[in-house]
């Protein structure tokens, strides 16, 4: 059973150029968020998809936009990339299901480095 | 009110210690802590998780304190090993109708287990 997976693993752009990023999220998920993490902090949520909608944003410009497709993989765009935008990027893929015993954990992928210069 | 606020930075543990990180949050809103654990280069993998309906839960060597009155939860990781030298990340979140809603991490703790 493949977990959360990420496309692709490194990626190297140029400031005001566009970049997309991919995740298919862990078999039995439905719910897929994205997170940002810079060098030494923790993730920050950028947004949260299911049944191929936004359902919850972070505090990130417009800049940043996705897409959840009806297998359930998503993708995150990134436009006018700014040299800050250099960072881990974390796909965390959930089950959208009745509480109880089950905490509906996120799994997270292993991330995408993107590197803006 | 949407911070998680983690202590230690980082830490220092001989071979078989016991480690604890700590996490304090606001908003009252969060029934939902979950503890990630994170090597270089690797996404978080998740550790434990605790609702605040319960003031303890344990996992092997891993067990997770929480205090529901003081808005604080703790990690402890009982005969720490060297493998278990990595960034630990506690996070709070709200159940939204069944499905985890976003997580609000901690600024991590860097743990080194020395031999």
């Amino acid at each position: 059973d493949a977990g959360v997976t990420q496309s692709p693993t490194h990626l190297i752009k140029t400031r005001g150029q566009q970049v997309t990023l991919r995740c298919s999220p862990k078999s039995g998920h439905d719910t897929v968020s994205w997170y940002q993490q810079a060098l030494g902090q923790g993730p920050q949520f950028i947004f949260q998809y299911y049944e191929e909608e936004e359902r919850q944003r972070g505090n990130f410009p417009d800049r940043f936009s996705g897409h959840q497709f009806p297998n359930y993989s998503s993708e995150l765009n990134v436009n006018a990339l700014l040299l800050g935008d250099s960072a881990l990027y974390l796909c965390a893929s959930s089950f959208y299901g009745t509480s109880g015993s089950s905490y509906n954990e996120q799994f997270f992928g292993p991330g995408t480095r993107l590197t803006v210069l | 009110q949407q911070q998680v606020k983690q202590s230690p930075q980082s830490l220092i543990v001989q071979k078989g210690g016991i480690s604890i990180i700590n996490c304090a949050y606001e908003n009252t809103a969060f029934d939902y802590f979950p503890w990630y654990q994170q090597f270089p280069g690797k996404g978080p993998a998740l550790l434990i998780a605790i609702r605040p309906d319960v003031s303890e839960k344990k996992e092997g060597r891993f067990t997770i304190s929480f205090n529901k009155s003081a808005k604080q939860f703790s990690l402890h990781i009982m005969d720490s090993q060297p493998g278990d030298s990595a960034t630990y990340f506690c996070a709070a979140g709200v159940l939204y109708g069944g499905a985890t809603n976003k997580l609000i991490f901690g600024t991590g703790t860097l743990l080194a287990v020395q031999p």
